[in-house]
């Protein structure tokens, strides 16, 4: 099993450029969860979904957008990135019964 | 405000002893408290789950300590190796399958 799978893995733009992060799951699990993370802050929540048709704001959701396009399939989309979205992105998917499973991740700069 | 606690600074043990990290949380009501092991440049992994009914979880060299009215839980690993340097994260549900993250606790486990 590929558990939870993100691309891309690294990933550079430039002010104002638009780029979708995507993510799937093989555990037939229907929360799934996007996180960034960053020096000194620790994984803050940016958007997630309960279930296949919902999606939730977290923490952190100003200047990004998500698809639950289905159960395998959680995207981040940012329309206009800024230099305070460089981080490091994580997916995750979870069971429901509390434990997440989480992606590789990617590391994406903002120039 | 709503606040999860971990001690920012490293903590550095002698192979053999018993490492302790602590989480602590304000504002929460969590039915679960989670703890992740991260290792540089991968993402969390789940290690322990505890329940808010439950005073104590063992996994291995690992226990899990959860006090509702001291809002704080204790992590520990016993006879620690170089292995188990790795930064460990606490986790709680802010609400139904939403995860919120502390900003993790370095461990160096020296020879």
């Amino acid at each position: 099993n590929a558990g939870v799978t993100q691309t891309p893995k690294f990933q550079v733009l430039k002010t104002g450029q638009s780029m979708t992060l995507q993510c799937a799951q093989d555990m037939n699990h229907n929360s799934m969860y996007w996180y960034r993370q960053d020096p000194g802050m620790g994984l803050r929540l940016i958007y997630y979904s309960a279930s296949e048709g919902t999606t939730d704001k977290g923490e952190v959701p100003n200047g990004y957008n998500v698809s639950r396009l289905n159960k395998r399939e959680f995207s981040l989309r940012l329309e206009s990135a800024a230099p305070s979205q460089t981080s490091v992105y994580f997916c995750a998917s979870g069971s429901g019964l509390g434990k997440l499973f989480f992606g590789s991740g990617t590391q994406l700069s903002v120039l | 405000s709503q606040k999860i606690e971990q001690n920012s600074e490293a903590l550095n043990i002698q192979e053999g002893k018993t490492a302790t990290l602590t989480c602590n949380y304000t504002n929460y009501s969590p039915a679960y408290l989670q703890w992740y092991r991260q290792d540089p440049g991968r993402g969390p992994v789940f290690l322990l789950l505890i329940r808010e009914n439950e005073k104590e979880k063992r996994k291995e060299r690992l226990k899990v300590t959860f006090d509702t009215t001291l809002k704080q839980s204790l992590f520990h690993i016993t006879a620690s190796q170089p292995a188990d340097s790795a930064t460990y994260l606490c986790a709680l549900d802010e609400d139904t399958d939403k995860l919120i993250f502390g900003t993790g606790t370095r461990l160096q486990v020296f020879p």
